[in-house]
């Protein structure tokens, strides 16, 4: 059961254009949301985070979008450069009852490719 | 300010060997958690430490273990290799024990079981 989902395998914009990264998610004890960015052969690049009581984070050119009615947000990638050419992941953490979260559920990303 | 270190980056083992993978978090961040990345699956929760108490399990079976010092090192094993645990192994750490702000991941170990 994917908890967090990342429909779009791959996106493909012109530079200086907007990027849109789409993520929903299913479990409504997910409190903290973060995108993450990578490169090959590097690990994940923390890029930003939203909580569950806010519905919009900017920070620079990334802007994420929470609409937890509709349990889904995005990243908006605000003008898209080359250099943002990556896999990008979406990941929530859960409030279990139990208290411990402290674990990352992760889409299984979106190559973004932003063409010159 | 390093960043957080994983050694071997690359590893080649035999089915039914063990082994083990080691994560340097960052100096000051307490809690480290370990994921698995497979083309198929994506990133994969393992566990995570914090001042050496392991608070979260993934489902993984046994066969994959962990545990953490008391300098914040951590340590992961896996015990009778199989081919599909064939994967890239990722380390993060957090400066806040509820993973705010986010974790600050490693490069990784490529792990080949052939």
């Amino acid at each position: 059961d994917q908890q967090v989902k990342q429909n779009s395998p791959s996106l493909s914009v012109q530079e200086g254009r907007i990027s849109i990264l789409n993520c929903d998610y299913t479990n409504s004890m997910f409190d903290y949301f973060l995108w993450y960015k990578k490169y090959p052969a590097e690990g994940p690049t923390f890029l930003i985070s939203i909580s569950s009581i806010k519905d919009k984070n900017e920070d620079g050119r990334f802007t994420v979008f929470l609409n937890k009615s509709a349990k889904h947000l995005s990243l908006h990638i605000v003008p898209s450069q080359p250099g943002d050419s990556a896999v990008y992941f979406c990941a929530a953490r859960d409030q279990n009852s139990g208290g411990s979260n402290y674990k990352l559920t992760f889409g299984k990303g979106t190559l973004l490719t932003v063409n010159p | 300010k390093a960043g957080v270190t994983q050694t071997p980056r690359y590893l080649i083992k035999t089915r039914g060997q063990q082994v083990t993978l080691s994560c340097s978090p960052i100096s000051g961040h307490r809690s480290v958690s370990w994921y698995q990345q497979t083309p198929g699956q994506g990133l994969q929760f393992l566990f995570e430490y914090f001042s050496e108490t392991q608070r979260n399990k993934g489902n993984f079976p046994g066969r994959f273990s962990g545990r953490q010092f008391s300098n914040s090192r951590s340590e992961m094993n896996v015990s009778t290799l199989e081919l599909g645990d064939s994967a890239l192994y990722l380390c993060a750490s957090s400066s806040q024990p509820d993973g705010n702000y986010g974790y600050t991941f490693g490069s990784g170990t490529r792990l080949t079981v052939v």
